[in-house]
């Protein structure tokens, strides 16, 4: 079984919509990340956590809310989605340390109409 | 302003040779740097990674090596082999200074003909 999962795998939905993504972990890591990859960039980061209750804004943040509901368990909101939210979505984990190696799910696609 | 630029979008190289994919930053504050590989649909997967008081980090068939006057890291593979082809990206952090993120460039796609 994957370390990070992350559901659902593909998505679509229409403007103003409000949608969730859900990344859950089992290799026990307190720090968890959310990042988008739009064609042609990076990764950039949205949100992380270093524990269930320390959330911080990321470069990207705008638009995007987050919850930390157990150390294995992170999710993040759009809102209201809007076409430029059309993205790949990663979720990461890591263990506290100075290598800062993140551990990546497989990715969600998702498409706002 | 991009602190991490890989310049290169895609490289092509002859199965068995040496595939050489660059990496440059800006922030001088940047003192550990990873590569992660990634395949279509999957996400990314760690490589190899370096740390500024090395300027050579080998593993096996992957070498990064690591220039700080340049602001310049470069990854090798010898030789590549067709399940290498994958998009490369380089990421960077300032764990010395206390930073939990990973700065990505954009990345580089490599295609290794058999």
């Amino acid at each position: 079984d994957a370390d990070v999962t992350q559901t659902p795998r593909n998505r679509i939905t229409k403007t103003g919509k409000r949608i969730m993504l859900e990344c859950s972990q089992t290799k026990g890591h307190d720090r968890m990340y959310w990042y988008r990859q739009d064609p042609g960039l990076g990764l950039r980061l949205i949100y992380y956590s270093f524990d269930v209750k320390d959330i911080n804004k990321g470069e990207i943040s705008d638009g995007y809310s987050v919850s930390r509901q157990a150390q294995a368990k992170f999710s993040l909101s759009l809102e209201s989605a809007i076409p430029n939210q059309t993205a790949l979505y990663f979720c990461a984990t890591s263990v506290e340390g100075n290598s800062n190696e993140q551990y990546f799910g497989p990715g969600t696609r998702l498409t706002v109409t | 302003d991009q602190q991490v630029k890989q310049n290169s979008p895609s490289l092509s190289v002859q199965e068995g040779r040496i595939s050489i994919l660059n990496c440059d930053y800006t922030n001088s504050m940047f003192d550990y740097f990873l590569w992660y590989k990634k395949y279509p649909a999957e996400g990314p997967t760690f490589l190899i990674s370096i740390s500024s008081i090395k300027d050579k980090n080998e593993d096996g068939r992957f070498t990064v090596f690591l220039n700080k006057s340049a602001k310049h890291l470069s990854l090798h593979i010898v030789p590549s082999q067709p399940g290498d082809s994958a998009v490369y990206f380089c990421a960077a952090t300032a764990s010395g200074a206390g930073s939990y993120q990973l700065t990505f460039g954009k990345g580089t796609k490599l295609s290794v003909i058999p």
